[in-house]
């Protein structure tokens, strides 16, 4: 859903379905492109990246696809799991060392 | 754990007052980075170091905010004469730097300004 002041859009999956999550994102000179996870209390962690010559990249249960068209990232989670009850960041950056401009987050919860 | 630490990890504080949090990044990282984070919103940037040059600042880094990174280690931020609108989430990061080296982050500091 949309997101209002300070109301994240939420999706609510069940455990074991997959789960994609979107974003847009806003410069085209942007390089690199990262899916950051956080937890109540914690600070962002990284998932996974994907560099802009690149149209999809895999990891362990997770896959990021980058349409530079239409300036739209993805995640998507695989078997998703209690434990990936979290908000996800997609962000941004000009270079892989250069300051990270996050992106609104989405709020994921999985009932077992 | 990432290995980034932040303290203190909360802050409660009255309007008008100083604060001070540290960060120690991962040994190696010679990039520091402070962002802000307010409820319901993704970080925002405020500054970097590298090494212990402060080599860009956020415009939402006012007068009141100073960073610094002396020895090029670990990183202090100071803001004085705190407001009420300064209450967020203080989120430190690090990476060493290098092409395609992601940034740490610590668990941040949590401040509420009364």
């Amino acid at each position: 859903g949309e997101s209002v002041g300070l109301h994240l859009p939420t999706l609510s999956v069940q455990e074991g379905d997959n789960s994609i999550i979107n974003c847009a994102y806003s410069n085209s000179a942007s390089d690199y492109f990262i899916w950051y996870k956080q937890e109540s209390g914690k600070g962002p962690q990284f998932i996974i990246d994907i560099r802009s010559n690149m149209d999809k990249r895999q990891g362990q249960r997770v896959t990021v696809l980058l349409n530079k068209t239409v300036k739209h990232l993805s995640l998507q989670i695989a078997a998703t799991q209690p434990g990936d009850s979290a908000v996800y960041f997609c962000a941004e950056q000009k270079t892989s060392y250069d300051k990270v401009i996050f992106g609104p987050g989405t709020s994921l919860s999985v009932i077992p | 754990d990432t290995g980034v630490s932040q303290d203190p990890r909360h802050k409660i504080t009255k309007r008008g007052q100083n604060v001070t949090f540290r960060c120690d990044p991962i040994s190696e990282h010679n990039r520091l980075y402070w962002y802000r984070q307010t409820l319901g919103q993704g970080p925002e940037f405020l500054t970097y170091f590298q090494n212990e040059a402060q080599l860009e600042k956020s415009r939402l880094l006012s007068d009141r905010f100073s960073a610094e990174r002396p020895k090029g280690s670990f990183s202090t931020l100071e803001i004085q004469r705190t407001e009420q609108g300064d209450s967020a989430m203080y989120l430190c990061a690090s990476t060493r730097g290098e092409s395609q080296e992601t940034q740490y982050f610590g668990p941040g500091t949590r401040l509420l300004v009364l």
